[in-house]
């Protein structure tokens, strides 16, 4: 498996409070993906990257920035965590037309 | 509108007998298609997955099958084993666009003793 880390595991923080997840990847990947997980929605695409500097919105990006400055790194922000923010976020990645692999996820709740 | 869809949020099935879960597309631009399994906790991990060019991909005990005409795929399970109890996404891509994989919001599948 790829080696993709998430960090924090888990957050909690208050409505309105910046948060920034960090997601981290050994295999040199080109393409890097943001995802959440709510029940009855599966997984969406908040953001995405195909290369540092290159990023894109998915199709839920609103409320959310992403930055990559390196190959390795790709950062989610939420600038004023809202409710509707809590959620179980996932980061993958993946080099041309393979599979993506996933990191181990980020409980948020926002309060 | 969704692209991908599993009709099913869950399935049981005894140990050792056949699992099947379905998946249904609906834009035509697909021509990839993944499973995904997912425990409780963890991040998704890929299963196996399916070129348009193929009607059918196997892997062990785990067979993928894609009718292209009728916009339908299914993951085919034999025999099921308790460790199979996960939730399983399916997902599609476009080769010919970006690497983005639109997923389906999963079946629970449970694997009864």
């Amino acid at each position: 498996d790829a080696g993709i880390t998430q960090s924090p595991r888990h957050k909690v923080t208050e409505t309105g409070t910046p948060v920034t997840l960090r997601c981290h990847q050994t295999e040199n990947h080109r393409y890097m993906y943001w995802y959440r997980q709510d029940p009855g929605h599966g997984l969406r695409l908040i953001h995405y990257s195909y290369g540092v500097k290159d990023t894109d919105k998915g199709e839920v990006s609103d409320g959310y920035s992403v930055s990559r400055s390196k190959t390795e790194d790709f950062l989610l922000t939420l600038e004023s965590a809202t409710s509707s923010q809590t959620s179980v976020y996932f980061c993958a990645s993946q080099q041309g037309l393979n599979e993506q692999f996933f990191g181990p996820g980020t409980r948020l709740t926002v309060l | 509108d969704q692209q991908v869809k599993q009709n099913s949020p869950s399935l049981s099935v005894q140990e050792g007998r056949i699992s099947i879960l379905n998946c249904d597309y609906t834009n035509s631009m697909f021509d990839y298609f993944l499973w995904y399994k997912k425990y409780p906790a963890e991040g998704p991990t890929f299963l196996i997955s399916i070129s348009s060019i193929k009607d059918k991909n196997e892997d062990g005990r785990f067979t993928v099958f894609l009718n292209k005409s009728a916009k339908h795929l299914s993951l085919h399970i034999v025999p099921s084993q308790p460790g199979d109890s996960a939730v399983y996404f399916c997902a599609a891509a476009s080769q010919g666009g970006s690497e983005k994989l639109v997923f389906g919001k999963g079946t629970k599948l449970t694997v009864n003793p």
